[in-house]
This record gives structure tokens, C-alpha cells and sequence, in this order.
């Protein structure tokens, strides 16, 4: 198994574009993760999805910010409008909930927005 | 509000030198804590939790729930150890983990 599987590595865009960052967690984990890693504020959890569905979106910053998991093998985070501070590494990380608590993290999508 | 305190960004240290990374958590309840780690060019990846009791690469934590802490320790430090430590809190009625800001460790030779 590759392990939680996220695209693109890099992104570099300027301000005001739509970013789409993207997810696939491992085989047969029914829960999905979407952190942002940030210098000054570490690893916060932006939204999370128990079998596809969203459970707890509080972290998600604005309405820039939406995500989507239209089946248990992808999902997507977006951002629109993209601005500088958005700049961060982006993790997504999968789990089987209820049976184990820990979970998979993915390699990150460094994002820059210029 | 729960939350997980980790007042050290940096700690560095001397290879077989001791090392204790702080974490504090505020919660009302009956926690779990973890300890995840990334290594350079690694993924973030669990390393222990407290109710495992366990020791992981020489690291142990004890969960005080007097002092509110899981501190990290290891007796003797190795370079490989060398890495971005974080802490994290889940709450018993939420799957969310609540992470500390990390603090990066440096063992020098």
C-alpha cells in the first residue's frame, strides 16, 4: 500500500486563483482528515469526514475554503479566491474509525501563493 | 477549550544528553494523548499514546493528569532522533485530534 496519497507536492499560484489540492486515503479507511501546517499556528485540523460524509468543518477558515468527498477513495480541498496567507503545507491524513484512533498522514501539499 | 501547549519551538541537545519535550494539554475530561512524529523528508507518523504504555525508540511519556502534562522523555539521546515532535489531544466524544505547535528537536553529535 503506497499510504495516503496527496497532489499535487508542489503549488505555486498567484493571489485570486482557485487552488485544488487532492487526497486519496488508504483502502478501506472510512475516515478522512484535511490539516494546514503553519509556522506560527503548527498542525490544525481544517475538516474531517466519516464515510464520506463531513462531521466537523469548524476549522475550515472562510468560505474560500470548501472540501468534498464524492466517494470513500478521493477527496478534494479547494480554495477560491486564493490569498498570501493561504500559504502553508497542506496534509490529509485517513484512519479506520471507530477501531483506531491513529492516523495516516499523506506527504503534504506545500502551497504558495504569491 | 481543549487545547495542547508545547512551549518549546526548539530544543537541542548532545548525543547521550537526556531529553524531555513539554506538553501540557487543557481538557475537562478524560483525554487521550499522542505523541506524532515527523522525520526530514518523512511523513507525520504516530509514535506513541499514552493508554499503549508503551516505549517507542527509547521514548516514553506518562500521562499526569495532576499537572495536566505528557511530557516526552528519552535517557539518551540519539541523532536520529533529530526531528519535529508533536502532541496531540482527542477528546472521548470527537475523532478530532487537537495538536500542540510542534517543537523541533536537534541532537548534535
Amino acid at each position: 500500500d503506497a499510504g495516503v496519497i496527496q497532489s499535487p507536492r508542489h503549488e505555486v499560484t498567484e493571489m485570486g486563483q482557485e487552488v485544488t489540492l487532492r487526497c486519496k486515503p488508504i483502502s478501506g479507511h472510512n475516515s478522512l482528515f484535511w490539516y494546514r501546517q503553519t509556522m506560527m499556528r503548527g498542525l490544525e485540523l481544517l475538516i474531517y469526514f466519516n464515510n464520506n460524509v463531513p462531521i466537523d468543518d469548524s476549522g475550515m477558515p472562510e468560505d474560500r475554503f470548501s472540501a468534498k468527498m464524492p466517494n470513500a477513495s478521493f477527496s478534494t480541498l479547494k480554495i477560491q479566491p486564493s490569498e498570501p496567507r493561504d500559504s502553508a503545507v497542506y496534509f490529509c491524513a485517513s484512519s479506520s474509525l471507530p477501531r483506531a484512533t491513529e492516523q495516516f498522514f499523506g506527504p503534504g501539499t506545500r502551497l504558495t501563493v504569491l | 477549550a481543549q487545547r495542547v501547549t508545547q512551549p518549546e519551538k526548539l530544543l537541542s541537545v548532545f548525543k547521550g544528553a537526556p531529553v524531555e519535550l513539554k506538553c501540557n494539554y487543557s481538557y475537562s475530561g478524560s483525554p487521550e494523548l499522542f505523541w506524532y512524529v515527523q522525520y526530514s523528508r518523512q511523513r507525520l507518523q504516530l509514535l506513541l499514546r499514552h493508554i499503549s504504555r508503551e516505549s517507542i525508540k527509547g521514548f516514553t511519556a506518562d500521562l499526569n493528569k495532576g499537572e495536566t502534562s505528557f511530557h516526552l522523555k528519552k535517557p539518551f539521546a540519539q541523532e536520529e532522533d533529530s526531528a519535529m515532535y508533536y502532541c496531540a489531544l482527542k477528546s472521548y466524544n470527537t475523532d478530532k485530534l487537537i495538536f500542540g505547535t510542534g517543537t523541533r528537536l536537534q541532537v548534535f553529535p
